[in-house]
This record gives C-alpha cells, sequence and structure tokens, in this order.
C-alpha cells in the first residue's frame, strides 16, 4: 500500500503570494489532517477533513484554507504570504474518524522570502 | 480545545540508561494517547500507542503509562541506544466530535555513547 504523499517536497515563495499544497492519503483513509512544523513549536495543528467536510480547525489565521475531494485527496492553500509561514508542512492521514493512528506524509518544505 | 504540555524540552541520557518522557492534558473525555518519534529529516512515525481503557503497554524497550484522573501519561525508554535519539512527540485525540489529534511540542532526546 502507497503511504501519504504530499508534494511539492520544497517550495520558495515571495512575500504576499499565494500557495497551494497537496496530499494524497493512504488508499481507504478518508480523514486528513494538516500541522505546521517549525522549530520549538511542534507541530501545531491546522485543520482537518472528513468525507469531504472540515470537521476541525486550529488557530491560524483565515490566510490559511484547505479543502478535501471526493477522492480523499487535500489541499491546503495559504494567502498573502509572510515570512514566518516559513515552515514544513505536514498531512497525515487516519483510517477512521477518531482516536485512530496518523500516517504522515514527508512534508512540504515551506520557505518564503 | 485540548491542551497538551510535554516535559522536558531536552533530554540528555548515557546509552544505557532510562528515559522518561512526561505529557499533561486537558480533555478528561480524552481516550486515545499515541506517542511519535521523528529522526531528522524524516517524518513522525508511531512507536507506541494507549487507549483509555488501559493503564500501561509495553513493546520490547518502550512502554507508556497512562493516569486519567491526572489527565497524564509517559514514555519509558529502557536501555537506551543512540539510535533512540529524536524528537519524541505525545498526542492526544480529544472524545467529542469535531476533535483532532493534538501535540505536544517535543522532546529532543540525545543519547551519547
Amino acid at each position: 500500500k502507497a503511504g501519504v504523499t504530499q508534494t511539492p517536497r520544497y517550495l520558495i515563495k515571495t512575500r504576499g503570494q499565494q500557495v497551494t499544497l497537496s496530499c494524497s492519503p493512504i488508499s481507504g483513509h478518508r480523514s486528513v489532517s494538516w500541522y505546521q512544523q517549525t522549530p520549538g513549536q511542534g507541530l501545531q495543528f491546522l485543520f482537518e477533513y472528513f468525507s469531504e467536510t472540515q470537521r476541525n480547525k486550529g488557530n491560524f489565521p483565515g490566510r490559511f484554507s484547505g479543502r478535501q475531494f471526493s477522492n480523499s485527496r487535500s489541499e491546503m492553500n495559504v494567502s498573502t504570504l509572510e515570512l514566518g509561514d516559513s515552515a514544513l508542512y505536514l498531512c497525515a492521514s487516519s483510517p477512521r474518524s477518531r482516536n485512530t493512528e496518523a500516517f504522515f506524509g514527508q512534508g512540504t518544505r515551506l520557505t518564503v522570502v | 480545545g485540548e491542551n497538551v504540555e510535554q516535559h522536558p524540552s531536552t533530554l540528555s541520557v548515557q546509552e544505557g540508561d532510562s528515559a522518561v518522557i512526561k505529557c499533561t492534558y486537558s480533555d478528561s473525555a480524552s481516550n486515545y494517547f499515541p506517542w511519535y518519534k521523528q529522526e531528522l529529516g524524516k517524518r513522525p512515525q508511531l512507536i507506541i500507542d494507549i487507549r483509555s481503557n488501559v493503564g500501561e503497554k509495553k513493546d520490547q524497550r518502550i512502554a507508556v503509562t497512562l493516569n486519567k484522573t491526572a489527565k497524564h501519561f509517559s514514555l519509558h525508554i529502557t536501555e537506551t541506544q543512540p539510535e533512540d535519539s529524536a524528537v519524541y512527540f505525545c498526542a492526544v485525540w480529544g472524545n467529542q466530535a469535531g476533535t483532532a489529534l493534538i501535540f505536544g511540542k517535543g522532546t529532543t532526546l540525545s543519547v551519547s555513547s
């Protein structure tokens, strides 16, 4: 079974631009969560989707948004990029709706200059 | 929402010693508690998890204990080896609809030989 795939692996963007990151979950998994990882802040929860519905959202500004498609693939978008958005963005897929293991992708390293 | 505190943030031990990392959580209804290990440049991977109906779980050199009354759980690594050096994250999945997997800020474990 293929693991969680995130594309692209690396991105360099300029302040003010927008960016879209993609996540393909493990086949059969319907839950996809997104996390922002920065040094010292650990894994900060962005949002979680299950069957195309956003079920939970972390404490991030509205510039961060996401969606999930009928095949469970998910995208997250960040508009009006700021230098502080530079981070590793990880997505994780889970086989059930809650209380279950999350499998992580390799992440997308976003650098904002 | 759920709040997860993890201590210590860094831990240095000698090879063969034991290491203990502790996490506390706020939602008394939470019932799934995984631990993830993240090696440098790699994705987080599950190493052990425990559910609220169990007080302790062991897998070779790794064990997790859960105290639901005090709302804390701990990771115990015995006979540490240099390859145990990594960042360890605890996480909690709440028991309410709309909750997600929330992570602590991580513990950097260094095992010196």
